[in-house]
């Protein structure tokens, strides 16, 4: 499984977008990019997911350039609600799903 | 529609004794996860089970076991237990038919041992 690389943590400001970098240079060809938000004392929650170029949902956009060994979580306008730990995952057809240590972010007012 | 459930909510064991963690996967779904997430960490797989059975596993020890019943709820039991086993237990679920890795989970219990 490919490993990932994310910022450990953010800083933002209510009404901001917010761009978090995740890289993914041993992704292998079958493999998804998967996005999952989780904030304290509950379970990680689906976000978003590509396999290339762009993704966009109500909740967020997903940015893959063409060689896939990275992609970016958009995250527009956001609010205080959107506090809280992304993780970026890469694999394919595993319910192993590996979690890497994610991207804290801190939204202020 | 019920999302995943798990019970208890939170746990205090002491070192040795034996825990079993509840969860009930969301309606529909068949498929069961458990992870372990300590804290400031990412969670952490340590098996799966469908049809009853463990399908995959991670890097736990048998100390860490699981049963899967009929109406596709499941169990976590974890014998002997360590101060290093104290975390967030997840649980994990999805049909058979979604992909492997868009997965809902539950709450979580907080399992902590002195």
């Amino acid at each position: 499984l490919a490993k990932t690389t994310q910022p450990i943590s953010m800083d933002s400001y209510e009404g901001q977008e917010v761009n978090i970098t995740c890289s993914h240079n041993n992704i292998a060809t079958n493999d998804y990019i998967t996005w999952y938000q989780q904030f304290p004392s509950q379970g990680p929650r689906f976000i978003i997911q590509g396999y290339k170029t762009k993704v966009t949902n109500e909740v967020a956009s997903l940015f893959i350039p063409a060689d896939r060994k990275s992609s970016t979580l958009s995250l527009p306008r956001v609010s205080l609600s959107d506090t809280a730990v992304y993780y970026c995952l890469v694999g394919s057809y595993t319910d192993k799903l590996i979690f890497g240590t994610g991207t804290r972010l801190q939204v202020f007012p | 529609d019920a999302g995943v459930t798990q019970s208890p909510t939170h746990l205090i064991k002491t070192r040795g004794q034996q825990v079993t963690l509840r969860c009930s996967p969301k309606s529909g779904h068949d498929t069961v996860s458990w992870y372990q997430q300590a804290l400031g960490q990412g969670p952490q797989f340590i098996f799966q089970y469908y049809e009853e059975e463990e399908r995959q596993r991670g890097n736990f020890p048998d100390r860490f076991s699981g049963h899967q019943f009929p109406n596709y709820s499941s169990e976590l039991n974890v014998n002997a237990l360590l101060l290093g086993d104290s975390a967030l237990y997840l649980c994990a679920s999805r049909t058979r038919t979604t992909r492997t890795d868009t997965q809902y989970f539950g709450p979580g219990t907080r399992l902590t041992v002195l």
